[in-house]
């Protein structure tokens, strides 16, 4: 098993550029959602899904929108990038349920100039 | 709204001594995932416990319900242990987790 895989590790972005994170698991997880992890403010949950053509939105959801068509895949789309959006985002994917264990991606670096 | 609180935020210690690291939390949380971040690293999940105790060789995981509150243990430190460890309360049915801000331990030879 591959895990799950983020791509891309790195991004640099103009403000209004628009992109779009992806993220792939490989495990059958239900369960899938996106933070961003910023200094001093640890991880937030900014879009989440516990099953494909189910998402709902989680602290920090504005700016960025997912969709859910397969289990495998949760891409993370940026509109309109702005400043306020550099980031390290992490995906990450489970079984649904409070006895299962996270598995994380390990990350994108995105840089909104 | 749910809430975890870690502590200490920085921690420095020697090598092979005792470290604690404590996460306390709201209501409404009824599971707890304790989580390793190297520096410039990836997430890695290190338990989940709902309840008792989890051991996996040097580190150890209790959670006390009844006090909302959780501890993570290392024995015997090592300089590898160095690295932002986290908790991260999960509430309910929506599975949405609440994380504290990390505790940077850094641990010399």
């Amino acid at each position: 098993n591959a895990g799950v895989t983020q791509t891309p590790k790195f991004q640099v972005l103009k403000t209004g550029q628009s992109m779009t994170l992806q993220c792939a698991q490989d495990m059958n997880h239900e369960y899938m959602s996106w933070y961003r992890q910023d200094p001093g403010m640890g991880l937030r949950l900014i879009h989440y899904s516990v099953g494909a053509g189910i998402t709902d939105q989680g602290e920090v959801p504005n700016g960025y929108n997912v969709s859910r068509s397969t289990t495998e895949d949760f891409p993370l789309r940026l509109l309109s990038a702005a400043p306020s959006q550099t980031s390290v985002y992490f995906c990450a994917s489970s079984y649904y349920g409070n006895n299962s264990p996270l598995h994380f991606g390990n990350g994108t670096r995105l840089t909104v100039t | 709204k749910n809430e975890v609180e870690q502590s200490p935020q920085n921690l420095t210690a020697q090598e092979g001594e005792f470290i604690t690291i404590n996460c306390s939390y709201s209501v409404g949380i009824s599971a707890l995932h304790w989580l390793q971040q190297h520096p410039g690293g990836g997430i890695v999940s290190l338990f989940m416990l709902s309840s008792g105790k989890k051991k996996h060789g040097r580190l150890i995981a209790t959670i006390n319900i009844q006090e909302k509150h959780s501890s993570l243990h290392i024995t015997a430190s090592h300089p590898r242990d160095s690295a932002v460890y986290i908790c991260a309360g999960c509430g309910g049915s929506n599975y949405k987790l609440t994380f504290g801000k990390g505790t940077l331990l850094t641990v010399n030879p």
